[in-house]
């Protein structure tokens, strides 16, 4: 089974300064699909980003990119010129991308990244 | 242009009591996924279903849950006899037919407590 592990259960920042959430998975599979979502105090669910495992460039989205080092299995999350719309709980999620339509995620257990005004 | 509707957004229940939980998915969706967000924690796959068919219920707990996804109207996580430990928050997402590059489609949840 696969398995997503977040390390950091809290993180902060100052406004306008760089963060890095980390994560790692463990698979046997080749073909997956890796997210990151964001879960404000609202408990909305949004898709902040997302990675193909086929492909070797870094996903970016604004100020929001990844590194994903498929080798080491690591999934990490950079967030950019912070703004404190970005205080929310981050999950990096993992997807098969080889179970025929079933596409349930497996989620790590969530960073709560603080920015510093 | 709706998302994944759920409804109720709160639910209050009293330990044996019943809960029914709503998700109709998107437009055009026919997948729906169950999970399950305990207090401080993150979500938690429960069960996976395509119109009439459960096609997969691993973490589904072994008693008191079941889901449906009938052919009209919306799937339902239902929770009988529940007990305090059944409070968290459900959510539901819903993805289109095949194989599909897309992510998932969250709605806003459900946050059941049990009194």
């Amino acid at each position: 089974a696969q398995t997503v592990t977040q390390s950091q259960p809290e993180m902060s920042v100052q406004e306008a300064e760089t963060v890095t959430l980390s994560c790692t998975y463990d698979t046997s599979e080749s073909d997956y699909y890796l997210f990151w979502y964001k879960q404000p105090p609202s408990r909305q669910m949004i898709l902040v980003i997302r990675q193909e495992a086929y492909k070797q460039q870094n996903a970016t989205e604004n100020r929001f990119s990844v590194n994903f080092q498929k080798a080491a299995k690591s999934f990490s999350l950079k967030i950019s010129d912070s703004q404190l719309g970005d205080a929310a709980m981050y999950f990096c999620a993992y997807r098969s991308g080889s179970n025929f339509g079933n596409e349930k995620l497996t989620f790590g257990t969530g960073t709560r990244l603080t920015i510093i005004p | 242009n709706a998302g994944v509707m759920q409804n109720p957004r709160h639910l209050v229940r009293r330990r044996g009591q019943e809960a029914r939980l709503r998700c109709s998915p998107m437009k055009g969706h026919s997948h729906v996924y169950w999970y399950r967000q305990l207090p401080e924690e993150g979500l938690k796959f429960m069960v996976y279903l395509q119109k009439e068919n459960i096609i997969d219920e691993s973490g589904m707990p072994k008693e008191r849950f079941s889901a449906e996804f009938p052919k009209e109207g919306p799937s339902i996580l239902r929770i009988q006899q529940v007990v305090r430990g059944d409070s968290a928050a459900y959510f539901c997402a819903s993805s289109p037919p095949g194989r599909s590059n897309q992510p998932q489609h969250f709605g806003d949840g459900t946050r059941l407590s049990i009194l």
